[in-house]
């Protein structure tokens, strides 16, 4: 079937460790986006990417960094400098211009 | 100010009663707009996307657009407890690759 495969589905970090959230999609979308949803904030975008090896940064960017070295992978890495990180990563991918499908998300709460 | 208002309700409802779902906007450059359905633990999926003002059915679905008022609502006729959910709006202009604004959803449950 075709989708979005978000892994893993729950995450923990420890104070000061980068970790890397998984997305991969056999969808041939060509944009990517990432977003992070906190309790009553609804979605907010952190990176997206409309064509591998390019990406630009959304509204909440900080602490964050992504690579788009195949259509099929956008993984992200939530770094240390992310003083907040704990909260719900969606995944979500698009023909181009066109409606976002997302996957069923990453929970990362710190140790 | 935020550029889409959406109630955070939770809103409970019998089953069978028809519910309404609203958000506001501000930036009258949105055309496209869409309602996304989350269950807990999951990400949302797309119910309804529509790109001019009036309505849009799909089942027991409506979705209504007024550019004129910045208003769009999700309307779900005889609602089952199946439809307990948070409940998103998205929109966007045209120029807009880049992403979607959301509301903050609206968390729905229908009691059986």
């Amino acid at each position: 079937d075709g989708g979005i495969t978000q892994s893993p589905k729950y995450l923990f970090r420890k104070e000061g460790q980068n970790v890397t959230l998984s997305c991969e999609q056999n969808l041939n979308h060509d944009a990517m986006y990432w977003y992070r949803q906190d309790p009553g904030q609804g979605l907010r975008l952190i990176y997206y990417s409309q064509i591998v090896n390019d990406f630009q940064k959304g509204d909440i960017a900080e602490g964050y960094s992504v690579s788009r070295e195949k259509k099929e992978s956008f993984p992200l890495t939530v770094t240390s400098a992310q003083k907040n990180p704990t909260a719900f990563y969606l995944c979500a991918s698009s023909p181009r211009r066109k409606i976002q499908h997302f996957g069923d998300g990453t929970r990362l709460s710190i140790l | 100010q935020k550029e889409v208002e959406q109630d955070p309700g939770p809103l409970s409802v019998p089953e069978g009663a028809i519910v309404s779902l609203n958000c506001t906007y501000s930036n009258s450059a949105f055309q496209y707009f869409m309602w996304y359905r989350q269950y807990s633990r999951k990400g949302p999926e797309l119910l309804m996307y529509t790109y001019s003002s009036g309505n849009k059915e799909d089942g027991r679905f409506t979705a209504q657009v007024d550019k004129s008022s910045k208003y769009i609502s999700l309307f779900i006729r005889d609602s089952q407890p199946s439809d307990s959910a948070t409940y998103l709006c998205a929109m966007n202009g045209a120029g807009s690759a880049r992403q979607l604004t959301f509301g903050s959803g609206t968390q729905l449950t229908v009691l059986p």
